[in-house]
């Protein structure tokens, strides 16, 4: 079984330009969650998406961030237009179930993130 | 707000050594932690996890303690080997929190032959 998988692995891109982020979760995960890893600081949540639904986007720190997950499959993070604290290393994560589901069906898996860079 | 963090950024142990990896927490309500191993090019691999109703876990070479009274959560790995090398972070959840994780800021744990 194939696991979560990001696109692109790198980006650099300048300050004001746009940069969607995709991500592909474990087929049939109806969860999917957004993080990201800022100058070398904690892992933080950006969102949490229910197959197509937004549950969650407490996490997302503005406006110049969009988050879609049309038709409950891959997801896309835009970031528009991208400023230099945007840099840093974007997670996603999908789980099958919630965590009163028991471990075996709320455990994160994490994809290997996007390492995005703004000059 | 609610944070985990870790006492140690850096940790190095020699190889065969037992480790020992803090982390401290502050959402009383948080009843689900993780320890997560990411290395370098990776995203978080899950390692062991612990419920607030229990106070230890074991696994493979490794042992989770939970101390609730000062909100303490430490990972043990025993006879650390060369391929233990990476950074390990805790996280917490709470049951109707949507499963989302907070983390710490992560330790680095070096294994030295």
């Amino acid at each position: 079984e194939a696991g979560v998988t990001q696109f692109p692995s790198h980006s650099v891109i300048e300050k004001g330009q746009t940069v969607t982020l995709r991500c592909d979760p474990i087929s049939g995960h109806d969860n999917l969650y957004w993080y990201r890893r800022v100058m070398g600081k904690e892992i933080k949540f950006l969102l949490h998406f229910v197959k197509e639904s937004k549950q969650d986007e407490s996490g997302m720190p503005n406006n110049r961030f969009l988050a879609e997950r049309t038709g409950g499959t891959y997801s896309t993070l835009k970031v528009q237009p991208a400023e230099l604290e945007d840099s840093g290393v974007y997670f996603c994560a999908s789980s099958q179930g919630f965590l009163t589901s028991g471990r075996a069906l709320n455990e994160q898996f994490f994809g290997p993130g996007t390492r995005l860079t703004v000059l | 707000g609610e944070s985990v963090g870790l006492h140690l950024p850096t940790l190095s142990v020699q190889e065969g050594d037992n480790s020992i990896i803090n982390c401290a927490y502050s959402n009383s309500a948080s009843d689900y932690f993780i320890w997560y191993k990411q290395e370098s090019g990776k995203g978080p691999q899950f390692i062991i996890d612990i419920r607030s109703n229990m106070d230890k876990r074991q696994g493979q070479r490794v042992t989770v303690l939970l101390n609730k009274t000062v909100k303490h959560l430490s990972l043990q790995i025993a006879a650390t080997q060369p391929g233990d090398s990476a950074v390990y972070f805790c996280a917490e959840t709470y049951t109707g929190g949507g499963n989302k994780l907070t983390f710490g800021t992560g330790t680095q744990l070096k294994v030295e032959l």
